[in-house]
């Protein structure tokens, strides 16, 4: 069973780093086709892609924030993390890490399995 | 344009069909998934590619393409179906992945 699962701060302040990680279980970022990406949701609004990284390291970013992110990966932790620079209040959402389907899949670029998200709130 | 642009909100009486649209120009190049989401809880993958339903999603649930419309039809819409509904498609030039503006999803 795949599940993804990310974790952070609740609260973050103006002009900090925000880090989140992300473990999942049940596929390995070891395997080649499998990309796991990080997809946010300010509240009352609608999904935003923020970042995707895959098996080989290959790394994409959003245009309008790509300067503020990072994703790496740890797979002998079954982590990806992505830290977001110089946060604001504009920032606020839940901050969901999915897994790209692949096998027969792969060339949808669909996102499969979603974690439950977490939160969090940019306020000083 | 990357847009991809649904209908704010739409209402379906229990038992009938209703069809959610997502309108982009990019869409005449590339399929897009479909998500639904109930408040508060993460998104569910409908409908991917040519209309394929991951294993799961009951065949009531279909999507279809067409020009600059990707379409997610649900026939026999049941209590379970009100919820928020997505789509997605990924740019291949920019590697950029797009989200429609969403439609909320009523049953009368």
């Amino acid at each position: 069973q795949v599940t993804l699962k990310e974790s952070g701060p609740a609260l973050v302040k103006p002009t900090q780093t925000l880090t989140l990680t992300c473990t999942f279980s049940g596929f390995s970022l070891n395997t080649p086709e499998m990309r796991v990406a990080w997809i946010r949701q300010p509240p009352g609004k609608a999904l935003e892609w923020l970042a995707r990284i895959d098996w080989d390291d290959d790394k994409f970013y959003s245009k309008s924030l790509g300067t503020r992110l990072a994703i790496s990966k740890d797979t002998s932790k079954n982590q990806v993390v992505l830290t977001m620079t110089n946060v604001e209040p504009v920032d606020t959402a839940t901050y969901f890490c999915a897994r790209l389907c692949g096998g027969d899949c792969y060339s949808s670029h669909a996102f499969d399995i979603w974690g439950q998200g977490t939160v969090v709130i940019v306020s000083s | 344009s990357s847009e991809l642009t649904q209908d704010p909100a739409v209402s379906v009486a229990l038992g009938q069909t209703v069809r959610i649209t997502c309108q982009g120009e990019s869409l005449r190049r590339y399929y897009a998934s479909w998500y639904r989401q109930i408040p508060g809880q993460a998104p569910v993958l409908l409908i991917y590619g040519q209309g394929t339903r991951p294993s799961g999603i009951p065949d009531r649930i279909s999507g279809s393409n067409s020009g600059s419309t990707a379409s997610l039809t649900i026939t026999g819409a049941q209590a379970e179906d009100e919820a928020d509904y997505y789509c997605c498609f990924r740019d291949s030039t920019f590697n950029q992945y797009v989200f429609g503006t969403g439609t909320t999803v009523t049953v009368l």
